[in-house]
């Protein structure tokens, strides 16, 4: 099966500090990455979408200077958390996309706490 | 706009009792429906993607359906360990859109 993996696995952190959250796909490429949020007993929310190489494309309401992406390989997208706040904690899981079946596999989730 | 909506939100099942989970969906051009498990705290786990109606897939006590319409997770003697949350998501064709639309999800519980 495909393996995605993702560190750290929980952080706490100050308010006003920047969080880093890599997402890696550890037995095959993938072109494509995403990264979602999830609050608690409800459904997954898409953040952004990321294409290796390229700049990553958030959805609506989802503030690019704040959370900011890098794909930088074909294995490898980290996600930033820059001045996090109380209000950014939250459940943060990547996910990638393998090939031309268009199967996208998801990480374990990042629990991030802001104090 | 691709739209997915899954039935019963909760569902309580007693060890051995068969059961089916629902996903109804809207989508201009289905590229692809999947079936995932999460359990509380962790990422989905992948189960099963459809391509085309008709089309069944299994794993263990899992059995996967699609129509044109809907698809159908069928659980055949469940056990304690099928206790998840069971989402359902759609991939469409509309303007190369690369993105997963998600159901809200069924939580099983399964009583031994």
């Amino acid at each position: 099966g495909a393996v995605v993996s993702q560190h750290p696995s929980w952080v706490i952190c100050k308010s006003g500090t920047s969080v880093k959250i890599e997402c890696r796909s550890l037995d095959f490429q993938a072109t494509t990455m995403f990264w979602y949020r999830q609050f608690p007993k409800q459904s997954l929310m898409l953040m952004a979408t990321s294409n290796e190489g390229s700049k990553a494309t958030y959805e609506q309401g989802v503030e690019k200077d704040k959370f900011l992406i890098n794909h930088a390989s074909l294995t490898l997208s980290t996600l930033t958390v820059t001045s996090a706040h109380p209000e950014d904690s939250s459940f943060y899981i990547c996910s990638a996309r393998r090939g031309a079946l268009d199967e996208q596999f998801f990480g374990p989730g990042t629990r991030l706490t802001v104090l | 706009e691709d739209q997915v909506t899954q039935s019963p939100e909760a569902l309580r099942l007693q060890e051995g009792e068969s059961s089916s989970l629902n996903c109804s969906y809207t989508v201009s051009g289905l590229r692809g429906l999947f079936w995932y498990r999460q359990d509380p705290g962790k990422g989905p786990e992948f189960l099963f993607t459809l391509y085309s109606a008709g089309e069944e897939k299994e794993k263990e006590r899992l059995k996967a359906t699609l129509t044109k319409k809907e698809s159908f997770l069928h659980i055949t003697a469940p056990k304690p360990e099928d206790s998840a949350t069971y989402l359902c998501a759609v991939r469409g064709t509309q303007g190369g859109s690369e993105k997963l639309v998600f159901g809200k999800g069924t939580k099983l519980t399964v009583n031994p």
